[in-house]
């Protein structure tokens, strides 16, 4: 396992079109992260799972956004109905370590370039 | 809402040189930590160096430094000995404590400084 992966790489669709992107965190990682990253900003935090659990979503964009981590091991991010404004870079991190416990380094995948014509 | 501010949109540096990044940032907490990522072009980013606001020492890896002032809510990132390699964007990022609960593990960024490196 050589990193965070993310598929796919680009995705180019219509107004209206639901669309969800996949992440696979490093192995032993237990925590996930999605981001979305606007052309000009920093990403900025929308939802992270411990394991299947999502324990912060109150970021997540509108409730046409929703993750999933079914088993604890990859992710899925789901747009429905999107929007031109959804067009930007989604962006998983991954990380080991427990709830309360000691910080661990956040690993970035190369993300998911949204085009939303 | 703990917010990072960094008002370079872009610095340029000749090979070799020394540069400095400007971070600030904005919170009420008294425990977090900052970061610095640094991510090249059509590249993931990666972490550069990290601070824990507990420690009064400033955090050093290699070529690459941090001025932590607390009381100031500054934290700047030095880079010694610029190579090519270092041209890339520059985030700096906030993470509250792991004792603050809910989102407190998603980092918080600035928008982002572009380093450029002359040869």
């Amino acid at each position: 396992d050589t990193g965070v992966s993310q598929n796919p790489r680009h995705k180019i669709t219509k107004r209206g079109q639901n669309v969800t992107f996949r992440c696979d965190p490093i192995s032993e990682h237990n925590r996930l992260y999605w981001y979305r990253q606007t052309l000009g900003q920093g990403p900025e935090f929308l939802t992270y799972f411990q394991n299947e659990a999502q324990l912060e979503k109150s970021r997540l964009l509108s409730d046409r956004f929703s993750a999933e981590r079914p088993k604890g091991s990859f992710s899925t991010l789901e747009i429905q109905r999107t929007e031109q404004g959804d067009s930007a870079m989604y962006l998983c991190a991954s990380s080991s370590g427990t709830s309360g416990g000691i910080y661990n380094e956040q690993f970035f995948g190369p993300g998911t370039r949204l085009t939303v014509l | 809402a703990q917010t990072v501010t960094q008002s370079q949109p872009e610095m340029s540096v000749q090979e070799a040189e020394t540069v400095t990044l400007s971070c600030t940032y904005d919170t009420s907490e008294s425990d977090y930590y900052l970061f610095w990522y640094k991510q090249p072009p059509s590249r993931q980013m990666i972490l550069v160096i990290r601070q824990e606001a507990y420690k009064q020492q400033n955090a050093t890896e290699n070529r690459f430094s941090v001025n932590f002032q607390k009381a100031a809510k500054s934290f700047s990132l030095k880079i010694s000995d610029s190579q090519l390699g270092d041209a890339a964007m520059y985030f700096c990022a906030y993470r509250s404590s792991p004792w603050a609960g809910g989102g407190a593990d998603g980092l918080t960024f600035g928008k982002g400084t572009h380093l450029i490196i002359q040869p």
